[in-house]
């Protein structure tokens, strides 16, 4: 009964060596969200889609880049990994304007060697 | 910009006792929505309960409930009868009003939060 699903849920990649992390989702919500959390920390917006909408937070590093090619799915790219890239990657979705409660996928580890 | 603190970075309880997490937060917005959110170990993020800005009364549901002070900006969460389930990092978190652009979530630092048997 997943509703917020990401693959791989742990993913080990060399330092510069591009990585694509994915994340769908079964309830069919207009907003997706990709937070970034480091071990113990709080999780971090990256980005976000509203539709087709893409809005990068003013801090997130051009390394990091998002694809939404239909409403199911979303795509994280990381361009050139470095090692402090490595954290858990959450996928998140929420309806829209109109109900605020986020649904969190699992998480990718990112292992960076 | 909003900034949400947690005071406490671990807390432990003993199991069916009541423990409450402090958090607070900055912002000169009036409309606006809280939430806490629970991270098990290993698992994914989930909702515990969430709270209206503009509602008067405190949210509840089963074993938590929150002690919502608009005019302190407090926002803490009492887990009662505590249970080894429980055991989680909890968060504490502020929504703006929807906008068309998405409703963006600013976290506290977390609270880990152990209950023992």
């Amino acid at each position: 009964d997943a509703m917020v699903i990401q693959n791989p849920r742990y993913q080990v990649t060399q330092f510069g060596k591009p990585v694509t992390l994915s994340c769908s989702q079964t309830l069919n919500h207009n907003v997706m969200y990709w937070y970034q959390q480091k071990s113990s920390q709080a999780p971090k917006l990256l980005f976000h889609y509203y539709d087709k909408d893409f809005n990068n937070e003013a801090d997130t590093p051009d390394n990091f880049q998002s694809r939404r090619p239909n409403t199911s799915f979303c795509f994280l790219d990381i361009r050139s990994p470095g090692l402090g890239d490595a954290a858990m990657y959450l996928c998140a979705t929420s309806p829209g304007a109109i109900t605020y409660e986020q649904y969190f996928g699992p998480g990718t580890r990112l292992t960076v060697t | 910009a909003q900034t949400v603190t947690q005071s406490q970075p671990e807390m432990s309880v003993q199991e069916a006792e009541t423990v409450t997490l402090s958090c607070t937060y900055d912002t000169s917005e009036n409309n606006y929505y809280l939430f806490w959110y629970k991270q098990p170990p290993s698992r994914q993020m989930i909702l515990v309960i969430r709270q209206e800005a503009y509602k008067q009364q405190n949210a509840t549901e089963n074993r938590f409930s929150v002690n919502f002070q608009k005019a302190a900006k407090s926002f803490s969460l009492k887990i009662s009868d505590s249970q080894l389930g429980d055991t989680a990092m909890y968060f504490c978190a502020f929504m703006k009003h929807a906008s068309n652009a998405g409703n963006m979530l600013t976290f506290g630092g977390g609270t880990r939060l152990m209950v023992k048997p």
